[in-house]
């Protein structure tokens, strides 16, 4: 089974604080997510990654960044957290072009920014 | 931008009722489609997709979707509803690399 770990499941945080989330995938996938789920909103992308050192901004990139270093992990970072970006995060990854693009989702992590 | 539409947002049903959830998209070139459930307190998982072929689709758990092209829609179904199926559903297109969801429908089914 694919595992798609987040290092993280609840945080809580102050307005300014720099935040690291950390994600994992076990299934040498080659695009990896981050996407923010809030009620009524459903979820929005932020940012992904197509291959090591590659992103791509999604709908919603202002105030986040990303790493990724290597292809089993992708990081997604606050550089000033506020607390509008309180909300769960879900890092998710997937095969390749040429496949039917199936998203296998983390557990999530829930920030909480006071 | 493409854009995903839920129309239900809180759906309350008793056992054994039909299901039938909305979904619209806003594309008008080839997609693939997508049913995501989320349990209460579990991660997102796949009820099913569609890729090509015979549009209507079976998944997991009893779930069907039709996707009627004309329509841009995929609506999702079940003949009888268990109520183990409380959850959140989600629709999503993928268009390039990425899914776009809708803003999901919460599903409550009564004893």
């Amino acid at each position: 089974d694919v595992k798609v770990t987040q290092s993280s499941r609840y945080l809580v945080k102050r307005t300014g604080e720099k935040v690291f989330l950390e994600c994992v995938q076990d299934m040498d996938h080659e695009n990896m997510f981050w996407y923010r789920q809030d009620p009524g909103l459903g979820l929005r992308l932020i940012y992904f990654s197509y291959d090591v050192k590659m992103k791509e901004k999604g709908d919603i990139p202002e105030g986040y960044s990303v790493s990724r270093e290597k292809k089993e992990r992708f990081s997604l970072i606050l550089e000033s957290a506020s607390t509008n970006q309180t909300s769960m995060y879900l890092c998710a990854s997937s095969t390749g072009p040429g496949t039917t693009g199936e998203l296998f989702f983390g557990e999530g992590s829930r920030l909480t920014v006071l | 931008a493409q854009s995903v539409s839920q129309h239900n947002h809180h759906v309350i049903l008793s056992e054994a009722a039909s299901l039938e959830l909305g979904c619209n998209y806003s594309y008008g070139g080839t997609v693939n489609l997508f049913w995501y459930v989320q349990y209460p307190g579990q991660h997102l998982q796949l009820l099913l997709k569609y890729f090509s072929g015979d549009p209507l689709v079976k998944g997991i758990k009893g779930f069907e979707a039709e996707f009627i092209k004309s329509k841009f829609s995929f609506n999702l179904r079940k003949p009888s509803v268990q109520w183990s199926d409380t959850a959140e559903y989600f629709c999503a297109v993928r268009i390039g690399r990425a899914l776009t969801f809708g803003s999901g429908t919460r599903l409550q089914v009564q004893p």
